[in-house]
């Protein structure tokens, strides 16, 4: 069973850029979420997509956006990137259907913004 | 809307020492309670949850956590820790009529020393 394996996992990218983060959830798994982890800070929700749509987003402004595509695989896009968009960006799979909140992590992609 | 409060940063132990890890939430619905641990440049881990019945749940690596309703805590512990120990955990709460969407605390570091 393959799990949730993110791209890249750094990089490093100036105030005004724009970026798009890769995540492939794991098998079976049609829910992907898409969480910001600022530098000793807990992780905070940004949005969830199932079956390719967005259904629930955190308090993040309109430059962040998203995607998912049939295999459920998944982007998250930042435009206009700010210093504070500095981060480790996690993403999140889980099976869909009932919730039973258990997520399974990928080790992340770290951003730098300079 | 939830929050978790995680009432220590940073928790300092000798090997082989028991520890308590604490953890407060706040919610207006009922929840599922979590604990995840991050290791080092990784992602999280699931390392148990409260979802329904026995209030006192057993995870992996030997950590067990109690769910006291009326306090609104869950706090984890650990008769015998390890310098593998050694890592950030983060207690989440998820709505249980919502989506897999979680609400983490702000972490508190596990420091185990010989």
């Amino acid at each position: 069973e393959t799990g949730v394996t993110q791209s890249p996992t750094h990089l490093i990218k100036t105030r005004g850029q724009q970026v798009t983060l890769r995540c492939s959830s794991q098998s079976g798994h049609n829910t992907v979420s898409w969480y910001q982890q600022a530098l000793g800070q807990g992780p905070q929700f940004i949005f969830q997509y199932y079956r390719e749509e967005e259904n629930g987003r955190g308090n993040f402004p309109p430059r962040f956006s998203g995607l998912q595509f049939p295999n459920y695989s998944s982007e998250l896009n930042v435009n206009a990137l700010e210093l504070d968009d500095s981060a480790l960006y996690l993403c999140a799979s889980s099976p869909g259907g009932e919730n039973t909140g258990e997520l399974f992590f990928g080790e992340g992609s770290r951003l730098t913004v300079l | 809307a939830q929050s978790v409060t995680q009432l220590d940063s940073q928790v300092p132990v000798f090997e082989e020492a028991p520890v308590e890890l604490r953890c407060n939430y706040s919610s207006s619905v009922s929840v599922y309670l979590f604990w995840y641990v991050q290791y080092p440049n990784q992602g999280l881990q699931l390392l148990l949850k409260y979802l329904s019945g026995s209030t006192l749940v057993k995870g992996i690596n030997g950590f067990e956590a109690e769910f006291n309703k009326s306090q609104t805590s869950f706090h984890l512990r650990k008769p015998s820790v390890h310098i593998s120990d050694t890592a950030e955990y983060f207690c989440a709460v998820s709505e249980v009529a919502g989506y897999s969407t979680l609400t983490f605390g702000k972490g508190t570091m596990l420091l185990v020393s010989p």
